[in-house]
């Protein structure tokens, strides 16, 4: 079964709050992960790969955990732009037909002055 | 380069009307696929397309229909409309299938059906 879970949200913040978001995948045999956002009526948007020894982008960490199949998304001085729904987002592995991606349902952030 | 894009962006229909919704990309992109979102549920994949000629289904795929004829497009059919499928639809292309590359996404196509 393709799964993907986050944390439930929504998570509310102040400015320059550090949050984190966790999330699960099923598929043992996964090798690709993703953090997405989606801001509201709009279409995802590539925020980060995930990769195994961990990766920062500016305030943005993103870690793997292929043992306990988790993946995280830190997020550090958190800004009010930085409101937005978080996808988590698992490749899936068909043999026959290649690859898909599958989202998470998101976790949504709303960072408040 | 538009990227993908997705038409139309809005639609209403009745229960049992047919239509199809049109995604193109310009990107030469191997890979495309279908999702629709809900409230609550996220984005759920529909059907996708490692190249032209090969589609598989994904998680929601009943009710739909696609094809792959070119590299270019991916249309999703809707041969039967149910009120069940009133959602946002998302087409999404990548360079290649899987995580090697990421999704672009088009704009959206809002659909209800009444």
């Amino acid at each position: 079964r393709k799964e993907v879970e986050q944390d439930p949200g929504p998570f509310n913040v102040p400015e320059g709050a550090t949050v984190a978001f966790n999330c699960t995948y099923s598929n043992s045999a996964s090798q690709s992960f993703f953090w997405y956002r989606q801001d509201c009526r709009k279409e995802p948007k590539l925020l980060m790969s995930v990769y195994s020894s961990g990766n920062e982008d500016g305030r943005f960490t993103a870690q793997l955990n292929r043992a306990s199949q988790y993946i995280s998304l830190l997020i550090r001085d958190s800004k009010l732009s930085d409101s937005a729904t978080y996808l988590c987002v698992v490749d899936y592995v068909n043999n026959q037909a290649g690859t898909a991606l599958i989202f998470g349902k998101g976790t949504t952030l709303s960072v408040s002055s | 380069n538009a990227g993908v894009t997705q038409t139309p962006k809005f639609q209403v229909l009745k229960t049992g009307q047919s239509m199809t919704l049109q995604c193109a990309q310009d990107m030469n992109h191997e890979y495309m696929s279908w999702y629709r979102q809900d409230p609550g549920m996220g984005l759920r994949l529909i059907h996708y397309s490692v190249g032209a000629g090969i589609t598989d289904q994904g998680e929601v795929p009943n009710g739909y229909n696609v094809s792959r004829s070119t590299t270019e497009d991916f249309p999703l059919r809707l041969l039967s409309a149910a009120p069940s499928q009133t959602s946002v639809y998302f087409c999404a292309s990548s360079y290649s299938g899987g995580g090697n590359s990421p999704l672009h996404f088009g704009n959206g196509t809002r659909l209800t059906v009444t």
